[in-house]
């Protein structure tokens, strides 16, 4: 069964240094999306992702986060300048379509953790 | 905003023994609704999911009847196995784009 994909599993960077998680969606899925869980806390949405453009973006994307789809199969989530309060468990997420009969299927996460 | 309640854990219960996990939402519109468990060391899985009012989703035993009176989404499973041992997420998708709204989770342990 196909399944999203994410590398690495566990990152561990220093503060102010670059990131870049990466996230292969489903190949027939069009709809892209990013969501962090901080340790003991929710699932929080980021950003989605259509057409390689942003289509809807939370509070928590701010001029520190970008994404892209860099080719037809890779998307990616960068943090320019990581902080402390940015470790968090990455999830990447797909979905065939958009609208309420469809459902994102995620990824196994990566495990950022900033020193 | 949208926002989901789900119950508290670590809920702990003895194989074969029936599971209540219960969830209510606020939102505006009509919301799909959704099931997601993660297991030790794993991603999020979607278990099951409901799009409309009257709605049942099942999988794997497990079921969630979308109650847009009571606005809730209580999963339930009539007997629950060792395997089933694992963090379960209420969720809401909503808007244009389908932002998904989840809940804190509920921790479950089945001991045998």
């Amino acid at each position: 069964e196909p399944e999203v994909t994410q590398t690495p599993s566990h990152q561990v960077t220093q503060m102010g240094q670059e990131v870049i998680l990466r996230c292969v969606p489903i190949s027939n899925h069009l709809y892209f999306y990013w969501y962090r869980q901080i340790l003991g806390q929710k699932v929080e949405f980021l950003v989605s992702f259509y057409n390689n453009e942003i289509s809807e973006k939370s509070e928590i994307f701010d001029d520190q986060f970008s994404v892209e789809r860099p080719d037809g199969s890779n998307f990616t989530l960068k943090i320019r300048s990581t902080k402390l309060e940015d470790s968090a468990m990455y999830f990447c997420a797909s979905s065939v379509d958009q609208g309420p009969q469809e459902t994102q299927y995620f990824g196994p996460g990566t495990r950022l953790l900033v020193l | 905003g949208d926002s989901v309640t789900q119950m508290e854990g670590p809920v702990t219960l003895s194989e074969e023994a029936f599971l209540t996990i219960n969830c209510t939402y606020t939102a505006t519109g009509y919301p799909s609704l959704f099931w997601y468990v993660q297991y030790p060391g794993e991603g999020l899985q979607l278990l099951l999911k409901a799009t409309k009012a009257d709605d049942k989703g099942s999988n794997k035993g497990f079921e969630a009847t979308y109650r847009k009176e009571t606005t809730s989404f209580h999963l339930e499973k009539g007997s629950v196995q060792v395997s089933d041992s694992a963090v379960y997420f209420c969720a809401l998708g909503s808007g244009g784009y389908q932002k998904v709204t989840f809940g804190t989770g509920t921790k479950l342990q089945v001991i045998p």
